[in-house]
């Protein structure tokens, strides 16, 4: 148990447009998900708390018009790269957390986007 | 403010034998959480195993057990009968109650030598 999905798992888009990664859990509800962005070879940064049904709470530093995040139900999270650039590009990783065993969070395979 | 260091960018262990990756930790919080996860070349980030700072014994999953040192802030994986398939990126995390974030080492690269 315990699955995490992300779509799609890679994308390559032209500089300028939008793009929408999804994040699904399975096999159960997730209330909190959570976005993180890694760069090649370094840790994974937090970018953002997602909570279904409320707004998302978005770290230090990152911008809340550029990635936009909507936890619509207990199960799906979408994050949208409005307007994306080439700076933009990097690895996207989703994680959710179940209503019990709430200090666990299982992960989604990621999501490779460039900005061309 | 928690932190998480991992002071060995890469280890490398021979197969079939035992290798130890080291995590320490800050914090002021009493009630907290420990991770390792891995990251295969997939990037796909692995649970491999978890510890609650309330108990005192070691978590062990299979060939993976913990050495936990909580006065002293430690966390390390302990990987036995190592594995080609153990290769991959390790992160150590912690994260408390309340909101549930978590905070991310460096992590460390292991190698597995055929």
């Amino acid at each position: 148990g315990a699955v995490v999905s992300q779509h799609p798992s890679r994308v390559i888009c032209k500089s300028g447009t939008s793009v929408k990664i999804e994040c699904r859990s399975l096999d159960f509800q997730a209330t909190t998900m959570f976005w993180y962005r890694q760069f090649p070879k370094q840790s994974l940064m937090l970018m953002a708390t997602s909570n279904e049904g409320s707004k998302a709470t978005y770290e230090q530093g990152v911008e809340k018009d550029k990635f936009l995040i909507n936890h619509a139900s207990l199960t799906l999270s979408t994050l949208t790269v409005t307007s994306a650039h080439p700076e933009d590009s990097s690895f996207y990783i989703c994680s959710a957390k179940r209503l019990m065993y709430q200090e666990t969070q299982y992960f989604g395979p990621g999501t490779r986007l460039l900005v061309l | 403010a928690q932190t998480v260091t991992q002071s060995q960018p890469e280890m490398s262990v021979q197969e079939a034998e035992t290798v130890t990756l080291s995590c320490t930790y800050d914090t002021s919080e009493s009630d907290y959480y420990l991770f390792w996860y891995k990251q295969p070349p997939s990037r796909q980030m692995i649970l491999v195993i978890r510890q609650e700072a309330y108990k005192q014994q070691n978590a062990t999953e299979n060939r993976f057990s913990v050495n936990f040192q909580k006065a002293a802030k430690s966390f390390s994986l302990k990987i036995s009968d190592s594995q080609l398939g153990d290769a991959a990126m390790y992160f150590c995390a912690y994260t408390s109650s309340g909101t549930y974030k978590y905070i991310f080492g460096t992590g460390t690269r292991l190698k597995v030598l055929a």
